[in-house]
């Protein structure tokens, strides 16, 4: 059973636009989640991420969105750049209570056209 | 600050024998977790080590097991290979105070099972 889904596996953005990655959760006792990148031959990057009890968290041109009702955040990057191709990973803590560390997504792969 | 490093980067090993992987943490993290990537299921949660006491795990066999030593530097063994421990094994390290601090990863260990 898969607890946190990243349903696109690839996305293609022209450079310059905004890229938005989407991940849904199912397991209620998340509450921190976390955006990660990935390059190949590389360990994933700790990109950014956002506590329960906020909707919404801004770092640079990384933005993350929870909407805890719908069970689903997103990443935009904006405006996206060749650098930003790459895997990107959500993931998911239940920190009160979870003894299972951090719950990953299967990944998007992002490709930034130019 | 040096990031996390693991040892070997690669490696390759027939069914039936054992391996051990290295892992060095970021100079003061406290907590070291073990993560494997297979294609199929994406990034999935092995173990964490706090203070030399394993503190959670994940949902795979008694085959796999590891060990932190007190300069939190950590070890993972796995017994008995078969062909589906093939797979990328990452180790990242936190302060280690809660689950949801951040998490730094390293390049990861490849191993190959023939």
């Amino acid at each position: 059973d898969q607890q946190v889904k990243q349903n696109s596996p690839s996305l293609s953005v022209q450079e310059g636009r905004i890229s938005i990655l989407n991940c849904d959760y199912t397991n209620s006792m998340f509450d921190y989640f976390l955006w990660y990148k990935k390059y190949p031959a590389e360990g994933p990057t700790f990109l950014i991420s956002i506590s329960s009890i906020k909707d919404k968290n801004e770092d640079g041109r990384f933005t993350v969105f929870l909407n805890k009702s719908a069970k689903h955040l997103s990443l935009h990057i904006v405006p996206s750049q060749p650098g930003d191709s790459a895997v990107y990973f959500c993931a998911a803590s239940a920190e009160g209570g979870g003894a299972d560390g951090l719950t990953f997504g299967k990944g998007t792969h992002l490709i930034i056209q130019p | 600050k040096a990031g996390v490093t693991q040892t070997p980067r690669y490696l390759i090993k027939t069914r039936g024998q054992q391996v051990t992987l290295s892992c060095s943490p970021i100079s003061g993290h406290r907590s070291v977790s073990w993560y494997q990537q297979t294609p199929g299921q994406g990034l999935q949660f092995l173990f964490e080590y706090f203070s030399e006491t394993q503190r959670n795990k994940g949902n795979f066999p008694g085959r796999f097991s590891g060990r932190q030593f007190s300069n939190s530097r950590s070890e993972m063994n796995v017994s008995t290979l078969e062909l589906g421990d093939s797979a990328l094994y990452l180790c990242a390290s936190s302060l280690g105070g809660r689950v949801a601090d951040t998490q730094y990863f390293g390049p990861g260990t490849r191993l190959t099972v023939l």
